[in-house]
């Protein structure tokens, strides 16, 4: 079965300095990976996906997130946090294969400090 | 991608009461899911509802409490039943748009009291 383990609920960074959220997964067959974002009182936005191919991959807003098959973790950085990076995050898996079941994580609230 | 809305955006109940939550999406898709997302915690999926055959309901839903339409590819339903304050909840709705990744509604933020 799969699951996916967030590292720390709650994230405090200045505005300028490096966003990383942790994100280690279970899975036993290769996974497809996502990172979402739900700002206050919005549903979910992806902001990127791993499926195949490249381990580094681009997202939307300057994040990017790299998959580790050797350390089962697919952390999501961004090299310089802005106010409005402030939001939950969700790093979700699924089987590979359209319609599989997602499984989420806890979340990551991030604060951003001006 | 998907566009997806969701109606209502949100809404108060009354206790003992029922609401149904439309969601529609502006191209045909084979999957439809339904999560809920109770205050401070992440997604829990309910159903997953695919066109023309009955709603598969996850361990701890069933459907006289969570019923589920699915008509066509580009609209579902949910119903929430008999509702009590423990339904207090985001409830939202995606699709699978055969990319092998699930887009999500607004969510509909329901208060019951």
């Amino acid at each position: 079965a799969q699951s996916v383990t967030q590292l720390g609920s709650h994230v405090s960074v200045s505005e300028g300095a490096l966003v990383l959220l942790r994100c280690n997964y279970s899975s036993s067959v290769p996974p497809y990976l996502f990172w979402y974002v739900q700002y206050p009182n919005q549903g979910l936005q992806l902001l990127l996906k791993y499926t195949t191919g490249a381990t580094l991959v681009k997202g939307i807003n300057g994040f990017e997130a790299e998959f580790k098959k050797s350390e089962t973790s697919f952390h999501l950085t961004k090299p310089s946090a802005h106010m409005s990076d402030a939001a939950e995050y969700f790093c979700a898996v699924s089987d590979s294969g359209t319609g599989n079941q997602f499984y989420f994580g806890t979340g990551t609230s991030l604060t951003v400090i001006p | 991608s998907a566009v997806i809305s969701q109606k209502p955006s949100r809404d108060i109940c009354q206790r003992g009461t029922s609401l149904t939550i439309q969601c529609q999406v502006d191209s045909q898709v084979t999957m439809m899911f339904w999560y809920r997302q109770q205050p401070g915690q992440s997604l829990t999926l309910i159903a997953t509802a695919n066109q023309g055959s009955e709603a598969t309901y996850e361990s701890g839903f069933v459907i006289d409490k969570f019923p589920i339409s699915r008509p066509n590819l580009t609209f579902s339903t949910l119903t929430v039943s008999n509702m009590s304050p423990e339904d207090s909840s985001i409830y939202l709705c995606s699709v699978d748009a055969s990319t092998d990744t699930q887009y999500f509604g607004p969510g509909t933020r329901l208060t019951v009291l």
